[in-house]
């Protein structure tokens, strides 16, 4: 089944405690992306790879890191999680550029930090 | 960057009924994308257009392009469709990036 995977779907965490969120896809998608939910504001890009090796910032990337070295997975890293950063996140991925390429999404992390 | 209104932004309406939701844009773009966002918060895609319409069982979605106007309708509403509508269009910054609107949640009752 093609999909978008992501783990953990919950995570409750503390100030400075590194974490990653994991995203995978099996479609053999190019363009990978994260994003993050928060409400009255909706979803805003945080990072997202056009292929492997290639990363660049989205509208909201202080306080996070990505990696593609893989083709099939783009990890959100938080190195030093704050409380700010509790949300709802999604990875998605498309065959090319978001704005040509139907998205397909994971399921979500709802991520809290106290 | 592409500034994104979607109306109404929560719409409660009775099994049955015809159903629109509207999404404008500020910057001429070439495609336009529906989601739909499950009360569990699941993401899925209904719809990607550039011109004209496109119609998926119930659902269609319309755009036009001179006006920088997207309708979704919904036909013969079911409690089953409730869900947060969300309208999405390129950035300025690039056809890599999107920009969101805030949504709209649509509640159908029985």
């Amino acid at each position: 089944e093609a999909q978008v995977t992501q783990n953990p779907r919950y995570l409750i965490t503390v100030t400075g405690k590194k974490l990653t969120v994991t995203c995978s896809q099996n479609m053999n998608h190019e363009y990978m992306s994260w994003y993050r939910q928060d409400p009255g504001l909706g979803l805003r890009q945080i990072y997202y790879s056009m292929n492997v090796e290639v990363t660049d910032k989205g509208d909201v990337p202080e306080g996070y890191k990505v990696s593609r070295k893989e083709k099939r997975n783009f990890p959100l890293i938080l190195e030093s999680p704050s409380p700010n950063q509790t949300s709802l996140y999604f990875c998605a991925s498309s065959f090319g550029l978001a704005s040509y390429n139907e998205q397909f999404f994971g399921p979500g992390t709802r991520l809290t930090v106290l | 960057k592409n500034e994104v209104e979607q109306s109404p932004q929560n719409l409660t309406a009775q099994e049955g009924e015809f159903i629109t939701i509207n999404c404008s844009y500020s910057v001429g773009i070439s495609a336009l994308h529906w989601l739909q966002q499950h009360p569990g918060g699941g993401i899925v895609s209904l719809f990607m257009l550039s011109s004209g319409k496109k119609k998926h069982g119930r659902l269609i979605a319309t755009i036009n392009i001179q006006e920088k106007h997207s309708s979704l309708h919904i036909t013969a509403s079911h409690p089953r469709d409730s869900a947060v509508y969300i309208c999405a269009v390129p950035s300025t910054q690039g056809a890599q990036k999107l920009v969101f609107g805030q949504g709209t949640r649509l509640t159908i009752n029985p």
